[in-house]
């Protein structure tokens, strides 16, 4: 079963608002969070990585006062998209780091679809 | 630079039709390489993680080895199910986690 589990799953808001998408690790406590953004047949586009107490990095390009990540705690992040645009549509996943005692493992979310109308 | 480069970019195969599908990197600092299967809509699904050249990881009809440079996804036999973009990244020591574009497979009745 699913052991990264995203929220929600598909949503379309109207233009101007904003929207909070969650990622859970459910299993284990990921100290570190990642948020990517993927256009359809394009590979994935990483947005920012979120640790857990501490501001998220963001990379190159992406407008941290627009896409808002807080990782409050080791076993959720959030992304809020503010002031959204049509050309905010898009795909939105989340991933989890596991670091067991015996390596790591990097988990996926199902995947938020954002629709801007 | 830190870069993952998968070949080939799509590949058709018939159904039973054995193949590979190559993950080249060059990284600082090899923390560890994952393997995962995106189907399309879907977020990425895990498949394995591999630490050390030598590796060698099974799951049903899929076999991932690492070497220094790049790894390998073997498929055996493949069955029209197993089609979907099969993605590659490596974690740096810094933790920073590099993907490839992926490889499109689709497998042929």
């Amino acid at each position: 079963g699913a052991v990264v589990s995203q929220h929600p799953s598909w949503v379309i808001c109207k233009s101007g608002t904003s929207v909070k998408i969650e990622c859970r690790s459910l299993d284990f406590q990921a100290t570190t969070m990642f948020w990517y953004r993927q256009f359809p047949k394009q590979s994935l586009m990483l947005m920012a990585t979120s640790n857990e107490g501490s501001k998220a990095t963001y990379e190159q390009g992406v407008e941290k006062d627009k896409f808002l990540i807080n990782h409050a705690s080791l076993t959720l992040s959030t992304l809020t998209v503010t002031s959204a645009h049509p050309e905010d549509s898009s795909f939105y996943i989340c991933s989890a780091l596991d670091r067991p005692l015996s390596g790591n493992t990097i988990y996926f979310g199902e995947g938020s679809w954002l629709t801007v109308v | 630079e830190d870069q993952v480069t998968q070949s080939p970019e799509a590949l058709r195969l018939q159904e039973g039709e054995s193949s590979s599908l190559n993950c080249s990197y060059t990284v600082s600092g090899l923390r560890g390489l994952f393997w995962y299967r995106q189907d399309p809509g879907k977020g990425p699904e895990f498949l394995f993680t591999l630490y050390s050249a030598g590796e060698e990881k099974e799951k049903e009809r899929l076999k991932a080895t690492l070497t220094k440079k790049e790894s390998f996804l073997h498929i055996t036999a493949p069955k029209p199910e197993d089609s979907a973009t099969y993605l590659c990244a490596v974690q740096a020591w810094d933790d920073k986690i590099i993907f490839g574009k992926g490889t499109r497979l689709h497998i042929l009745p």
